[in-house]
């Protein structure tokens, strides 16, 4: 069965320090991966998604950057951190396909809550 | 730009009341529908989607949702909730049009008193 794995599950960094979030999934290959970040009261927001190694699309412009070096690995990262990226980062993935009658949810993983002090 | 509102932030209900949540979105062509469900301190979980056919869908634990083309809506419903469905839950609506961009609902927290 597939499995996601994300950590750490909370993290409390200093304003300007790198910060370095990881996402992995088991049990599947070549998924579309997604980080979102969900603040309170305003939902997920989409922030970046991949759709394979190296492909990386930018929804919303900010202080975050993403990779994906290998097929099933997706980070989420920053050179220095703001006290607006406080947040709860979710990372999930699906397997899309442009067919029809596809059918396939997000699975999510657990979570990190990012504290910038 | 595209949108998903969820009408209410908050919602006490008693166990054995009746819940509908309220989910509208802007966006004109195809659309896939979903609920997901965050219990406290698990994951979020899809509870429900829809992608074609009948418009009544029926989810995990009871829940059911109907989308409502004309009326942009995809709400959900359970007949009697129970103490157990304390969570949130978040609508999200995914265009299709051949990309992979889900626009999320801000979330509706509902909390069952025993």
């Amino acid at each position: 069965s597939q499995t996601i794995h994300q950590w750490p599950a909370t993290l409390v960094q200093p304003v300007g320090s790198p910060l370095s979030l990881e996402c992995t999934v088991e049990g599947t290959s070549n998924p579309n991966l997604y980080w979102y970040r969900q603040a309170a009261g305003r939902g997920l927001q989409l922030l970046f998604y991949s759709v394979g190694i190296g492909q990386i699309s930018s929804e919303v412009p900010q202080n975050l950057s993403a990779s994906r070096p290998q097929d099933r690995q997706f980070i989420l990262s920053s050179k220095k951190l703001l006290l607006s990226d406080s947040g709860f980062y979710l990372c999930a993935w699906s397997r899309e396909t442009l067919r029809r009658g596809a059918n396939y949810g997000y699975t999510f993983g657990s979570g990190t809550r990012l504290t910038v002090v | 730009a595209q949108s998903v509102s969820q009408h209410n932030h908050h919602v006490i209900l008693s166990e054995a009341a009746s819940l509908e949540l309220g989910c509208n979105y802007s966006y004109g062509g195809t659309v896939n529908l979903f609920w997901y469900v965050q219990y406290p301190g698990q994951h979020l979980q899809l509870l429900l989607k829809y992608f074609s056919g009948d418009p009544l869908v029926k989810g995990i634990k009871g829940f059911e949702a109907e989308f409502i083309k004309s009326k942009f809506s995809f709400n959900l419903r359970k007949p009697s909730v129970q103490w157990s469905d304390t969570a949130e839950y978040f609508c999200a609506v995914r265009q299709n049009t051949g990309g992979f961009k889900t626009i999320f609902g801000a979330g509706t927290r509902l909390f069952v008193k025993a």
